[in-house]
């Protein structure tokens, strides 16, 4: 099963970029990049996803490796309401799972 | 759309007491999940559903049994709780597609298990 390894945590200061790394150098050519937040108290929800090409929505932005090994969530401007858990997932199509790591909790200071 | 509903919100047990889980979605979505999520931890996949009337293990199955009730419902049974079953568990839906492969989640359940 591919997995993924994120930071632990990191901070950001309000109102600048927030870059959110992501390994998983075992991804199958078959898997999407997903990225969840998890507020605190609530059940994650969707922020972007993946394969090979950059993706961009109103929430954020997603590089993606050319060797698709690593990831990149990006925040373009933190606010106070993005302190939160950011989960990095592989999306296994052929077998319908989702595989979340421990994630990276990330703290904004105003 | 009330979305992705769960019951109860809290619940406390006793060691061997049985309870069910209880999980509804009204975005018409055909693959469900359950997760538990443990203090400091990430979300680990229990059961899903593919589709209703088929059920699959995830990655931490033991303890526990599913039944898909119909396309809206999707139960969680812990048949004689333990302590190691105390945990926050979330349900969750989607329809799978390369467009629209978007996880809901439900506000979740805390389960303590004494």
């Amino acid at each position: 099963d591919a997995k993924t390894t994120q930071p632990n945590s990191m901070e950001s200061n309000e109102e600048e970029p927030v870059h959110l790394p992501c390994n998983h150098s075992t991804i199958s050519g078959t898997d999407y990049i997903h990225w969840y937040r998890q507020l605190p108290s609530q059940g994650p929800e969707y922020v972007i996803h993946g394969l090979t090409s950059n993706v961009n929505n109103r929430m954020a932005s997603l590089a993606i490796a050319e060797d698709r090994k690593s990831s990149t969530l990006i925040l373009h401007r933190a606010t106070l309401r993005d302190a939160a858990v950011y989960y990095c997932i592989l999306r296994d199509y052929s077998g319908n799972q989702f595989y979340f790591g421990t994630g990276t909790s990330l703290t904004v200071i105003p | 759309n009330a979305g992705v509903t769960q019951t109860p919100k809290f619940q406390v047990l006793k060691t061997g007491q049985s309870m069910t889980l209880q999980c509804a979605q009204d975005m018409n979505h055909n693959s469900m999940y359950w997760y538990r999520q443990d203090p400091g931890m990430g979300l680990r996949l229990i059961y899903y559903s593919a589709s209703e009337g088929t059920t699959d293990k995830g990655e931490v199955p033991n303890g526990y049994n599913v039944s898909r009730l119909n396309k809206r419902e999707f139960s969680l049974r812990l048949e004689s709780a333990a302590p190691s079953q105390t945990s926050v568990y979330f349900c969750a839906s989607t329809e799978i597609g390369r467009n629209t492969d978007t996880q809901y989640f439900g506000p979740g359940t805390r389960l303590t298990v004494l």
